[in-house]
This record gives C-alpha cells, sequence and structure tokens, in this order.
C-alpha cells in the first residue's frame, strides 16, 4: 500500500526557506499516470494548492507561489522535495504532499495524501 | 483564481442522520469535482471524483451528485467515525482549488 510522509524543518525563520521532503513507500514515484503535489492549510484558513511535480522534473506551480517556490524529484530515493523561498508568517502552516491522479476518469485529483506537517515562520 | 464556496461551514448532526453538504464553484466546472475527508491527525481520505464516482474502498454511504456549479456531498445514515471536516476541490483548471471545509459534529 503506497504511503507519503513528509519530513522537514518545523520551524523556520522569516525570510529564509522552506524545505520539505515527501518520500514515497510501497509504491515507485515513476509509475505511470500520476504526478505528485504540495498542499497546504494555514492555521483556521483552507487547502491552497501550491503544485505539482512529475517524476521527469516537469512542474507546475501556483501562480501566487510561483516566484518562491521550486519542486525538485528523486528518483533513486523515491522522494520529492519543496523549497519555498522568502518565508513570512503567512506561510505558516500544515504542509501535505499528495499523489495527484492524471487518469482521464479522475483528472488532478489526489487520492494518496501524507499526515501533513506543520511549518511554524516564526524568528 | 476559481473560487470554490461550502455551506454549511459547520454541521451538527447525531448517529443515523442523513446529511447533505453543499459545494459551489464561482463558475462551470462541468463535472470535474472531488470531495474528501479530513479527521484530526490523520492523513486526508480521498472520496469521490468527477461528481459522484465512489473510490475503492469508500462506503456507499457517501454519494454525490450535481454539474456546472452546483454539487453536494451526501452521506446517507451517519457512522461515528464520518464526524470530521469534508472539503470540496475542482479539478477543472489550474490553480485546483478548494472549499473552505465543512466541519461535521456530533450532536
Amino acid at each position: 500500500q503506497l504511503q507519503l510522509q513528509e519530513s522537514g524543518s518545523g520551524l523556520v525563520k522569516p525570510s529564509q526557506t522552506l524545505s520539505l521532503t515527501c518520500v514515497v513507500s510501497g509504491g515507485s514515484i515513476t509509475s505511470a499516470g500520476y504526478s505528485w503535489s504540495w498542499i497546504r492549510q494555514p492555521p483556521g484558513k483552507g487547502l491552497e494548492y501550491i503544485g505539482f511535480i512529475y517524476h521527469s522534473g516537469s512542474t507546475y506551480y501556483n501562480p501566487s507561489l510561483k516566484s518562491r517556490v521550486t519542486m525538485s524529484v528523486d528518483v533513486s530515493k523515491n522522494q520529492f522535495s519543496l523549497n519555498l523561498t522568502s518565508v513570512t508568517a503567512a506561510d505558516t502552516a500544515e504542509y501535505f504532499c499528495a499523489r495527484t491522479l492524471r487518469a482521464p476518469a479522475a483528472p488532478d485529483a489526489f487520492d494518496i495524501w501524507g499526515r501533513g506537517t506543520m511549518v511554524t515562520v516564526s524568528s | 483564481d476559481l473560487q470554490m464556496t461550502q455551506s454549511p461551514s459547520f454541521l451538527s448532526a447525531s448517529v443515523g442522520d442523513r446529511v447533505t453538504i453543499t459545494c459551489r464553484a464561482s463558475r462551470n466546472i462541468s463535472k470535474y469535482l472531488n470531495w474528501y475527508q479530513r479527521t484530526p491527525g490523520e492523513a486526508p481520505k480521498f472520496l469521490i471524483y468527477t461528481t459522484s464516482s465512489l473510490q475503492s474502498g469508500v462506503p456507499s454511504r457517501f454519494s454525490g451528485a450535481g454539474s456546472g456549479t452546483d454539487f453536494t456531498l451526501t452521506i446517507s445514515s451517519l457512522q461515528r467515525e464520518d464526524f470530521a471536516t469534508y472539503y470540496c476541490q475542482q479539478s477543472y483548471t489550474t490553480p485546483y482549488t478548494f472549499g473552505q471545509g465543512t466541519k461535521l459534529e456530533i450532536k
């Protein structure tokens, strides 16, 4: 059974870079028909889509974050990563990684999620 | 961005009740609407895709309906494990967007 697990720094100082990794276990990140996404939820607010990456390295970023986001993939380690630069308190959120379906019957739905990791931006 | 609005934000119900949550899109999204369940401390769970298709393993008491801009998630007979927060998500266009959530609480 495929599982996702987020890890990374839980506390980041303002203006610094937030870095998270999502390890995929129980399946391959190179499986056809999927991309790999990041989603976040600030405390008391709704879910915000950050973007996705394919195992090939192709990416899509939400325009609202595009100037600060970089995603990467390491197929040898079966994991993908998120970097968010120049963080502020507004980036404080629970961050989730999720597998994204690319199937015609269920396009762009998130079928498997990690449990999430809380990142706080504070000095 | 395409806005998704859920109602109600909070819903109080009892075990055995039938409940319906509504999700409205700011413009036509055809059938490209998905639903998720979130329980604190757990990974969000994928329930329904493209409006009405039940994800494998999801109990049949969950159902979805709608098209265009108006969609519903119905739970026919609430079980204790259903008390959680539910989110809709449009997959019609990027950036994908979510509703603000409906928290379903035990009465």
